[in-house]
Order: structure tokens, then C-alpha cells, then sequence
């Protein structure tokens, strides 16, 4: 059963300290997705990949947060320095361009 | 712009009830409309999608949708709700070609009571 991977599913950090989240896209997928869920603001999205080229990550605090992906199987996305702002759950999602995402479990980033 | 609306922030039904979750869109050309379904704790599940074709979609869970375009709508329905359907569902509107590929709307929450 084909489905993406996020580690780690929990991740409690201090204010200042580098965090790094980690996404496994679902295997010939060719756009990924990050995405920041809150109570106050829902489902944001930070950054969009195609062919692992990033195409729009204007929703990304481009200051603190950098998403990349050295191959097809592995998305990063890191905050540094981290900020109790940032604390959310974060999603990863794949898919085909023109179809529906799959979303992982997700990240949930505690900052304090 | 492209937008989605789910009016209801919460609902409450009885465990068996009927149920029927709104979402209205705005988008210019013909869109491409999902329900997702998130339990606690979890990611974004698909319930169904609608891309062309039949307005009616069926989903999994027991769950479809109706696709109206004069009403700009995909409400989401399910004749009988089970407990285990508490959760909180987001309608989306795909938007490829622009920069956001997906516009979610803000969820609605539902709780079951026996």
C-alpha cells in the first residue's frame, strides 16, 4: 500500500535550534507539497515541487525556512533558527500533476 | 481568485442521521473538486473526487458528493452517519496551472452523538 513517509511524526525542539522534517513521496509521484496546519490560519501551503524543481514556495518565510529535494524519494524541510511561532503540524502530500495528493501523517513541531 | 467556502464550522448529528457538509467555490474554468476527510491526530484522507463526467461522485465510506455548477457547490453527503465518521472534512478545488495547486477550505467539524 503505497503511501508518503514524514519523519519523525513528533518533533519538540527549543527556540533557536535547526529543525529538520523529512517526507517520502509515494514512488513516481512528480509534484510534493508542504503544507503548515494551525488552529488559527488551517492548511497553508509553504512550498510546491514538479520534477523535484521548486515552483512556488512564496508561502515559506524564505528568512528561516528552506525546502528542498536532492532526490526523487526525499523532501526536506528545515527552520533555522526555529520559533515558538512555528509550532504546527506539517504535512507532506505528492501526487500527479492533475490529480489528487496523498498526504503522510505529518510532523507535529512543538517550539519552546 | 480562486477560493473555497465551507460555511459550517461545526455540525452535530446523531449517530444514523443523515449528513450533509456544504462547500461553494470560485474558480474560472471548470474545476477540479475533492473532499478529504481528517481524523485526529492523522493526514488528509480522500473520501471522493469529482474531475467530469456524472455530477454525482461516490466515495468511500459510504459517502458522495453532488457537483452543481449553477450553484458553484460539492456538498459532501452520507445518508446514514456511523461515530467513526468524527472527524474534520475540507473540501479543495485543484488549481493546476497556478501557483497553489490546491485551495482548501477551512474545514467543518463533526461530531457524532449516539
Amino acid at each position: 500500500d503505497a503511501r508518503v513517509t514524514q519523519t519523525p511524526r513528533h518533533k519538540v525542539t527549543e527556540m533557536g535550534q535547526e529543525v529538520t522534517m523529512r517526507c517520502q513521496p509515494i514512488l513516481g509521484h512528480n509534484t510534493v507539497f508542504w503544507y503548515r496546519q494551525t488552529m488559527m490560519q488551517g492548511l497553508e501551503l509553504l512550498a510546491y515541487f514538479r520534477n523535484r524543481a521548486p515552483l512556488d514556495d512564496s508561502g515559506m518565510p524564505k528568512d528561516r525556512f528552506s525546502a528542498e529535494m536532492p532526490d526523487a524519494t526525499l523532501a526536506t524541510l528545515k527552520i533555522q533558527p526555529s520559533e515558538p511561532r512555528d509550532s504546527a503540524v506539517y504535512f507532506c502530500a505528492s501526487g500527479l500533476e492533475g490529480t489528487e495528493a496523498f498526504f503522510g501523517q505529518g510532523t507535529r513541531l512543538t517550539v519552546v | 481568485a480562486q477560493s473555497v467556502t465551507q460555511p459550517d464550522i461545526h455540525i452535530t448529528v446523531s449517530e444514523g442521521a443523515s449528513l450533509e457538509l456544504r462547500c461553494n467555490y470560485s474558480y474560472g474554468a471548470t474545476p477540479y473538486l475533492f473532499w478529504y476527510v481528517q481524523s485526529p491526530g492523522q493526514g488528509l484522507q480522500l473520501l471522493l473526487k469529482y474531475f467530469s463526467g456524472d455530477t454525482l461522485v461516490q466515495g468511500i465510506k459510504g459517502f458522495e458528493a453532488e457537483f452543481k455548477r449553477s450553484q458553484s457547490s460539492f456538498n459532501l453527503r452520507k445518508p446514514s452517519v456511523h461515530w467513526s465518521d468524527a472527524a474534520e472534512y475540507f473540501c479543495a478545488v485543484g488549481a493546476w496551472g497556478t501557483g497553489n495547486q490546491f485551495y482548501f477550505g477551512t474545514g467543518t467539524s463533526l461530531t457524532v452523538i449516539p
